[in-house]
């Protein structure tokens, strides 16, 4: 199984202000994703992180708001730009090894972001 | 689009009874399915898979789940909760048009002891 690691693990900033989460996995995979949990709520995917090249976003989330890099195979960062309060939430990187189908997706700890 | 259904928010049963967290799921190919499972303050753990072959699969701490192609539904079981089996779990779904998972809203289980 993959081990993937967040930093940092929670933060509180104010709001207007930037944080920039980064997930690093301990294997080379080929798909990496962002996801938002909200509070009380399940996951919503924010977008897939593509190596190389501009990440794909999901409808609701843009890149001026969660712009995300992955510039190589392991590693990968969200940023949430511009805070609100609405922007609370904790925030989980995910794998799929190799893009397959019938592999479980691995998740990081999370990062507990709170905007005051 | 493919989604999931977790039709209860909480689920509570007595430590020692057995424990069925119930999911539904509509895809439009076959189904990937999967359980995890969130402690406070972690990340998702999984716990179990379906893919393809018996019906029935074993995952993780003693849990469970039977798939239901004609109800399309993923129930997780156990058949002897713990009160360390309290958490939040979610069922999720990813089918061969899409890789990223599609979760439930998930279902907060409580073991009483």
């Amino acid at each position: 199984s993959a081990v993937i690691s967040q930093k940092p693990s929670r933060d509180i900033c104010q709001r207007g202000t930037s944080l920039t989460i980064q997930c690093q996995v301990d294997s080379q995979v080929t798909m990496m994703f962002w996801y938002r949990q909200q509070p009380g709520q399940s996951l919503t995917l924010i977008a897939t992180a593509n190596q190389g090249s501009e990440a794909t976003y999901e409808s609701g989330f843009v890149i001026d708001k969660f712009p995300i890099s992955r510039p190589n195979l392991t590693f990968s960062t969200l940023t949430v730009s511009n805070m609100s309060p609405e922007d609370s939430s904790i925030y989980l990187c995910s794998n799929l090894d190799r893009g397959l189908l019938n592999t479980e997706a691995f998740f990081g700890q999370g990062t507990r972001l709170t905007v005051v | 689009a493919q989604s999931v259904a977790q039709p209860e928010d909480q689920v509570n049963v007595a430590e020692g009874n057995p424990l069925t967290v119930k999911c539904t799921y509509s895809v439009s190919g076959n189904p990937y399915l999967f359980w995890y499972v969130q402690y406070p303050n972690r990340g998702l753990q999984f716990l179990l898979k379906y893919i393809t072959g018996d019906n029935l699969v074993k995952g993780s701490y003693g849990f469970e789940a039977e798939f239901n192609k004609s109800q399309t539904s993923f129930h997780l079981k156990k058949p002897s909760a713990l009160v360390s089996d309290s958490a939040l779990y979610f069922c999720a779904v990813r089918d061969t048009g899409r890789r990223a998972l599609t979760f439930g809203s998930g279902t907060r289980l409580q073991v009483q002891p």
